[in-house]
């Protein structure tokens, strides 16, 4: 089956360091790779998102690229801020998943917190 | 525009007492809904889908039932809360036709069962 593995912090930087959050994923079909940012107590927002081998899915000077050989969709940011904290998801889905449901497959979340 | 509405906001209720969550969506037709559920510091749950009205897939056995009665309406409801019942609830919808698959999510309803 489909699983998605994100290291689950905490993670905390100072505000202008460079982020990283990893994710790997295993997947049995041709899966599209997305990233959510949830910020406390709201909903989850799409963050970006990437649909085929190489693409690089960009937004709010965050960015992942679509690794097929390494299985892999790691979150960067150069400089991040304060507003930036947040929780992470990564998530795929699977194109060909059954009985038409599209379910998306979620890792645990990645909780990011910049202090000044 | 594609928008995606959820009340209550918040909500306490004691144990033992009914619940219904409500979710619409506006903007598209004939979506495929979801509702989730996330403990405190925890991942997300899938708790059921919906691929057309009537139409209501379970992830979960629980005590926690859900209806579709309109296209862009999703309920979540139980009979008798429990203590564990108690959680972000999030409704999301996927519009039809999506090639890419991505979901999009309500605020949530913050739910404490007493």
């Amino acid at each position: 089956g489909n699983s998605v593995t994100q290291m689950e912090g905490p993670v905390t930087l100072s505000e202008e360091a460079f982020l990283t959050i990893n994710c790997t994923y295993t997947a049995t079909g041709y899966p599209s790779l997305f990233w959510y940012v949830q910020y406390p107590g709201e909903g989850l927002q799409l963050l970006l998102k990437a649909t085929k081998a190489d693409d690089k899915g960009s937004n709010k000077g965050f960015e992942a690229t679509y690794r097929k050989e390494t299985t892999s969709f790691h979150l960067e940011k150069g400089s991040v801020q304060v507003s930036d904290s947040a929780v992470y998801f990564c998530a795929l889905s699977d194109r060909y998943s059954g009985a038409g449901s599209y379910q998306l497959t979620f890792g645990k979340g990645t909780k990011l917190s910049v202090i000044p | 525009s594609q928008t995606i509405h959820q009340w209550p906001a918040t909500l306490v209720q004691p144990v033992g007492s009914p619940l219904s969550l409500e979710c619409t969506v506006e903007g598209t037709s004939n979506p495929n809904l979801y509702w989730y559920r996330q403990a405190a510091g925890r991942g997300l749950q899938l708790l059921f889908y919906s691929v057309g009205i009537g139409q209501i897939s379970s992830e979960v056995p629980q005590n926690l039932s859900a209806s579709r009665p309109q296209d862009r309406q999703f309920i979540l409801s139980s009979k008798k809360l429990l203590l564990s019942d108690s959680g972000f609830y999030l409704c999301a919808f996927r519009a039809y036709g999506t090639h890419d698959n991505e979901q999009f999510f309500g605020p949530g309803t913050r739910l404490t069962v007493l």
